[in-house]
This record gives structure tokens, sequence and C-alpha cells, in this order.
């Protein structure tokens, strides 16, 4: 079993619509969560970073995190075309030296 | 500010000819750095790590090696490419404390021909 599961889509939805992606983990170590975002032949740009448990919000961009399901998830409110990219999740341990294992990506298309 | 540069952005090799790619970060010091695959379609696939000179972790068995010769500098290596070497290569760098996320450089084409 991968540490880290995210459905790898892709995922097209109209414009304005709200998105929602979600990854799964088995290491109940993992303490810090991110969702990247990664256009096409690009590095990924961070978008969120939590490490408790509930909802972060950041403009159109809410991350969710659920640990006793070991569960995340990033919402996408009023979706645009130019949130169509890849979306990693990614997460870590509490240790200066962890691991950052990252989940295979979500393809998003959003269609005007 | 702290930045990640990573060069070159995109490189063809052919079979058997040695590889070296750089990255170096700015405005930061004995930050962890990360070098990562990702095929076409797919996820990033941790391959090395190095959490200081000297001190490098592999997490996979392969064609490639990496080293850490200055804080900053991270390189990655291989002595003879293989067609499966072809992927897209990035570089990430974290601040030494367990509550931060990590920032990418722009990645490396790599198409071994």
């Amino acid at each position: 079993q991968k540490e880290v599961e995210q459905d790898p889509g892709p995922l097209s939805v109209p414009e304005g619509a709200i998105v929602s992606l979600n990854c799964t983990y088995s290491n109940s170590a993992f303490q810090y969560f991110m969702w990247y975002r990664q256009y096409s032949r690009k590095g990924p740009e961070l978008l969120m970073y939590t490490y408790s448990s509930g909802n972060k919000e950041d403009g159109r961009f809410t991350a969710q995190v659920d640990k006793s399901s070991k569960y995340i998830s990033l919402f996408i409110r009023d979706s645009q075309p130019s949130d169509s990219a890849t979306y990693l999740c990614a997460m870590r341990r509490y240790s200066s030296a962890s691991k950052i294992i990252f989940g295979s990506g979500t393809r998003l298309s959003i269609r005007p | 500010s702290q930045t990640i540069h990573q060069w070159p952005a995109t490189l063809v090799q052919p079979v058997g000819s040695p590889l070296s790619l750089e990255c170096t970060v700015e405005g930061t010091s004995n930050p962890n750095l990360y070098w990562y695959r990702q095929a076409a379609g797919r996820g990033l696939q941790l391959l090395f790590y190095s959490v200081g000179i000297g001190q490098i972790s592999s997490e996979v068995p392969q064609n490639l090696s990496a080293s850490r010769p200055q804080d900053r500098q991270f390189i990655l290596s291989s002595k003879k490419l293989l067609l499966s070497d072809s992927g897209f290569y990035l570089c990430a760098w974290l601040p030494g404390q367990p509550n931060t996320e990590a920032f990418f450089g722009q990645g490396t084409r790599l198409t071994v021909v």
C-alpha cells in the first residue's frame, strides 16, 4: 500500500463550480500537510500548508485535514480556467530530517 | 528571501552519456535538500535527500547518484544514462525545522535518446 493515495483524475468541471480534491494516507506519523499546484512543465508551487485537524482558508482555497480518518482535502470555490493544473498533496512527519511524501497528483481542468 | 536555482531547464542526452544537474539555494543555511523525479502524468518520486554536507540518503536503487559538496549545493549525477532516466527532475528545499513547507526549483526536463 502506498503511503499517500490520490485519485489521478482527470477531473473536469465548469467554471464557477466548487472543486474537491482528496488524499488519504496510511502513516499516522504524518503531521504536516501541503497542497501544491503544478502547471505543465513547471515546478510545483505551494498553495496551502497546515498541521492541525480542521479547516484552513486562503482566498478561494480551503484545506481540510481529518487526522482521525487520515484524510485531507482541498476545496476550490468559484473555480477559474486559470486553476487548470495538476494538484499534488504532500505530507511529512514531525522531524527536521523527515522526507516529504507526495501523492500522484490530480489533473484538474476548468471548462470556460 | 530564499530562492532556489536549478539548471539546465531542458537537456537532451544520448544513452551512455554522463549527467550532472545542479541545484543551489540562496538566502538560507543548512537547508534540507531533495531530488525528485516526475514521469509524464505521474507523481513525484523521491530519489535522494540530504540534511547536511556530505550526507546523502538514497530512496530507490537506480542509475543515479547525488552529492552535496557545499551547504547550499546539491548535485544529481549519472555516469551512464539509460533511456529510463528520462523525466522531469525537481530539486526542493526546506529549512531544517520540522514545521515548515518545501519549495521547488523550476525543474529540468531530461530526454535520453
